[in-house]
């Protein structure tokens, strides 16, 4: 079945850094994913929707600046979180839509991001 | 008001009960809902899905919708403690999800 493949699944970096978190379609193209954050006890918040080929949506609230998205391929979607500050330390989430109604988004693993 | 409401729990129950999780939504409209497992440190996986109102059935596990009270209800049956997760309700509009903020739920052997 399809798969979204996420990396890396745990990050520790010092506060300042700039992560990038991948978010790989396996076995099928995805022109859209969707960036989501969950702080723990949380649910997902959608931060951003990542289109290839144009720019990202960003959810009202989400930093434009702080979070970039680029979705070169129709395969490839990649967040890059610039100056990390310790509030930044969540859990992050890719999708990708399905194409049928028993399967309308294909997670990835998620990335635990911590910045000391 | 939110979109979709979930009891964030925490709930732990013993091995062989069964197990209620329910969520509320605001749209009448809404149609598809759906229940997603997400274990520890994982991505959210699709459980249920169920359209318009009415139950699904799937093993030990019952999704129902009651669209006259704008609820939706995840029923476990025999509860192992593989079933330990955290449950969020998902609602699609066909262009967007809403998630419920999860239940965490803990089955002691």
């Amino acid at each position: 079945g399809a798969v979204v493949s996420q990396h890396p699944s745990w990050v520790i970096c010092k506060s300042g850094t700039s992560v990038k978190i991948e978010c790989r379609s396996l076995d099928f193209q995805a022109t859209t994913m969707f960036w989501y954050r969950q702080f723990p006890k949380q649910s997902l918040m959608l931060m951003a929707t990542s289109n290839e080929g144009s720019k990202a949506t960003y959810e009202q609230g989400v930093e434009k600046d702080k979070f970039l998205i680029n979705h070169a391929s129709l395969t490839l979607s990649t967040l890059t979180v610039t100056s990390a500050h310790p509030e930044d330390s969540s859990f992050y989430i890719c999708s990708a839509p399905g194409t049928r109604v028993d399967q309308p988004q294909h997670f990835g693993d998620g990335t635990r991001l911590s910045i000391l | 008001q939110k979109e979709v409401e979930q009891d964030p729990g925490p709930l732990s129950v013993p091995e062989g009960a069964i197990v209620s999780l329910n969520c509320t939504y605001s749209n009448s409209a809404f149609q598809y809902f759906m229940w997603y497992r997400q274990y520890s440190r994982k991505g959210p996986e699709l459980l249920m899905y169920t359209y318009s109102s009415g139950n699904k059935e799937d093993g030990r596990f019952t999704a129902q919708v009651d669209k006259s009270s704008k609820y939706i209800s995840l029923f476990i049956r025999d509860s192992q403690p593989s079933d330990s997760a955290t449950y969020l309700c998902a609602i699609y509009t066909g262009n967007q999800f809403y998630f419920g903020t999860g239940t965490s739920l803990t089955v002691i052997p």
